[in-house]
């Protein structure tokens, strides 16, 4: 049933692994999307992709890998992780072109000590 | 980058109030978008308002979209604590494929 899932819930790294976050979505939208949110609550566009084609880098590290196997699936890699890492990451979707709406995941907490 | 301002950033009320809360930019916008996160929760999408002047009601939520289309308003009748939540006001960042959001408010509803 679940519309955008996104695994883990919850991650806790040490400084300087590497890390993966996958995300799928079974709306048979185009676009999807990874964004930031960072301890104010504010949220940030990390990448866009439309059927499995980076759209929107957004000035991302490029220790952030992101990967669409699938117009379903869009899964994110992270190299070395630092301590300024540490966020909540969210998935989303849509279909494409200005207005539409989004659904999001329920989050992944990245926790990097 | 568009930028939008969300205010107030904190409201904390009691049960049965009366509340509003606002959007607004300087830069023209072809929509808005309003959400509401609960806690360990993605984003959620309340609305899309996309005529300058548009009023949309969904039960107890009034939003509102500026005549000039740079400002958006979400107004709550009676709230009750299961509104508690953050609100976020979106727009389109530029691209089709980008959507930038305010920084939100973080309404709680006491019993």
């Amino acid at each position: 049933d679940t519309a955008v899932s996104q695994t883990p819930k919850y991650l806790v790294t040490q400084m300087g692994n590497d890390k993966s976050i996958k995300c799928e979505q079974n709306l048979g939208h185009d676009t999807m999307y990874w964004y930031k949110q960072d301890s104010k609550k504010f949220l940030k566009i990390m990448f866009s992709y439309n059927n499995k084609e980076l759209i929107i880098n957004e000035t991302v590290p490029n220790r952030f890998s992101p990967k669409s196997p699938d117009k379903a699936h869009l899964n994110l890699h992270i190299n070395s992780l630092e301590l300024g890492d540490s966020a909540v990451y969210f998935c989303a979707s849509s279909l494409p072109g200005q207005g539409r709406g989004y659904t999001f995941g329920s989050g992944t907490r990245l926790t990097v000590v | 980058t568009q930028l939008l301002k969300q205010s107030p950033q904190f409201l904390s009320i009691q049960e049965g109030e009366n509340l509003t809360v606002y959007c607004n930019s300087s830069s023209v916008f072809s929509s808005l978008q309003w959400y509401r996160q609960e806690p360990g929760e993605g984003p959620v999408l309340l609305v899309t308002v996309v005529t300058g002047g548009e009023v949309k009601k969904l039960k107890r939520l009034t939003f509102q979209f500026g005549d000039a289309r740079k400002d958006s308003s979400l107004h709550i009748t009676a709230a009750q604590t299961g509104d508690t939540g953050l609100y976020l006001c979106a727009g389109p960042g530029g691209s089709n494929y980008k959507l930038t959001f305010g920084k939100g408010t973080l309404l709680t509803v006491n019993p």
